[in-house]
């Protein structure tokens, strides 16, 4: 059963426009959340997080919101770049039990067209 | 060499051979991690190593056999392994266990023949 779900595998967007990747979770003990970003034949980079006591974070371009009622975060991309295409990856991680650990999303394969 | 590598690259064994992955971290991290990486699935956590000491093994295959002889090194031996243990196996290193932030190598791709 995944703790971590990311349900679209894909997503396609014009260069300029924003980009929209979301992730829910279903474990309540999860308080800290990242977005990782893979480039082919590389190891995933840390991009962004977002602690639970936060309903936002923003740094450049990208901005992770977190909706805690819902068990929901987005990782919105504004300006999308033609750069930015790449698998981009939701984790979720507690302080303990069954939340301890880092708990990955399947990813989603972003993107920008030129 | 900066940031976490992982030694070979690419590797393509028979399941009759034994092989070692290699990882090493240059970040003076407490904390190495093994992760499998299979086509459009989620990472899927292997082992936890916490100042050396192994602290997660998630139900781990023994075909697989974790090595950490210090805090810098982290070893993946492999034997006798199944084709559908191809996947791309990363390492990832970071401060102590209960750090929220990872740092990941480039990852060994593995083909099980």
């Amino acid at each position: 059963d995944q703790q971590v779900k990311q349900n679209s595998p894909s997503l396609s967007v014009q260069e300029g426009r924003i980009s929209i990747l979301n992730c829910d979770y279903t474990n309540s003990m999860f308080d800290y959340f990242l977005w990782y970003k893979k480039y082919p034949a590389e190891g995933p980079t840390f991009l962004i997080s977002i602690s639970s006591i936060k309903d936002k974070n923003e740094d450049g371009r990208f901005t992770v919101f977190l909706n805690k009622s819902a068990k929901h975060l987005s990782l919105h991309i504004v300006p999308s770049q033609p750069g930015d295409s790449a698998v981009y990856f939701c984790a979720a991680k507690g302080g303990t039990g069954s939340a301890r650990q880092l708990t990955f999303g399947s990813g989603t394969q972003l993107t920008v067209l030129p | 060499e900066t940031g976490v590598t992982q030694t070979p690259r690419h590797l393509v064994m028979g399941m009759t051979n034994k092989k070692s992955l290699k990882c090493e971290q240059h970040l003076g991290h407490n904390a190495m991690y093994w992760y499998k990486q299979s086509a459009k699935k989620p990472l899927e956590l292997m082992f936890v190593y916490n100042f050396k000491e192994q602290t997660e093994n998630n139900s781990v295959p023994s075909r697989f056999s974790p090595e950490c002889p210090n805090s810098s090194h982290l070893f993946l031996h492999l034997h006798t392994l199944q084709p559908e243990d191809s996947a791309l196996y990363l390492c990832a290193s970071s401060p102590t266990e209960s750090s929220y932030e990872q740092y990941f190598g480039p990852g060994t791709r593995l083909t099980v023949t």
